[in-house]
């Protein structure tokens, strides 16, 4: 069993729906991340995540640590949304440097 | 600027050839990581460099061969791979603790290297 999972590994919706990813983690944790891949590579940090709930925009991550669960939500989806969406767990710290566990993804494709 | 540069953008590669990824970022960040990725899977961490110094290898293979030369600069220094090693390879960086880091920091990923070994 993954350290960390996610559900669902696929998710297509149309435009305008409310989006849900969640995941779970298995260890003790000192922060989350939530990442958005698009086609072609490039990775961004949308949040990081130790305690409670963050606003960015459209974007809403909850966590909820004594449940080891964290879920990201997406308001009025647009099809520029489309991307894989990746949860990482920072397991801990060496030297100063963070050592982050990956999930296995949601790929996400909004259709108009 | 929040930004990591990672030249070249695509690069395929024989098995007896020798090559190498650069990374670059101008954050100030003193905390450096290599990852593999191969397609429809998550990132996978190889090397961590903090303060320049190498502090966590994943038992990557010898073939791969990280080098940091100063706080800003990271190389992936290739020979002899495999057809196996094609994948995307990511940089990344961020602040590390007791530099001026937090709990609420995060990890700036750079656009990859799309490797191809031939």
């Amino acid at each position: 069993k993954n350290e960390v999972e996610q559900s669902p590994q696929n998710l297509t919706a149309q435009e305008g729906e409310f989006i849900t990813i969640n995941c779970s983690y298995s260890v003790g944790i000192s922060a989350l991340h939530w990442l958005q891949q698009h086609p072609g590579g490039g990775i961004v940090s949308l949040f990081m995540l130790s305690s409670g709930k963050k606003k960015h925009g459209r974007l809403i991550a909850t966590i909820n640590i004594q449940e080891k669960h964290s879920s990201l939500h997406i308001t009025a989806s647009h099809p520029r949304d489309s991307a894989v969406y990746i949860c990482a767990v920072r397991r801990r710290i060496i030297q100063g440097a963070q050592k982050l566990v990956f999930g296995q993804g949601t790929r996400l494709t909004i259709n108009p | 600027d929040t930004e990591v540069t990672q030249t070249p953008k695509h690069l395929v590669m024989g098995m007896t050839n020798k090559k190498s990824l650069k990374c670059e970022q101008h954050m100030g960040h003193r905390a450096m990581y290599w990852y593999k990725q191969k397609a429809k899977k998550p990132p996978e961490l190889m090397f961590v460099y903090s303060y320049e110094k190498l502090s966590i290898n994943e038992s990557v293979p010898s073939r791969f061969s990280p080098e940091c030369p100063n706080s800003s600069l990271l190389n992936l220094h290739l020979h002899a791979l495999q057809p196996e090693d094609s994948a995307l390879y990511l940089c990344a960086s961020s602040r590390p603790f007791g530099g001026g880091g937090a709990v609420t920091d995060t990890q700036y990923f750079g656009p990859g290297t799309r490797l191809t070994v031939l």
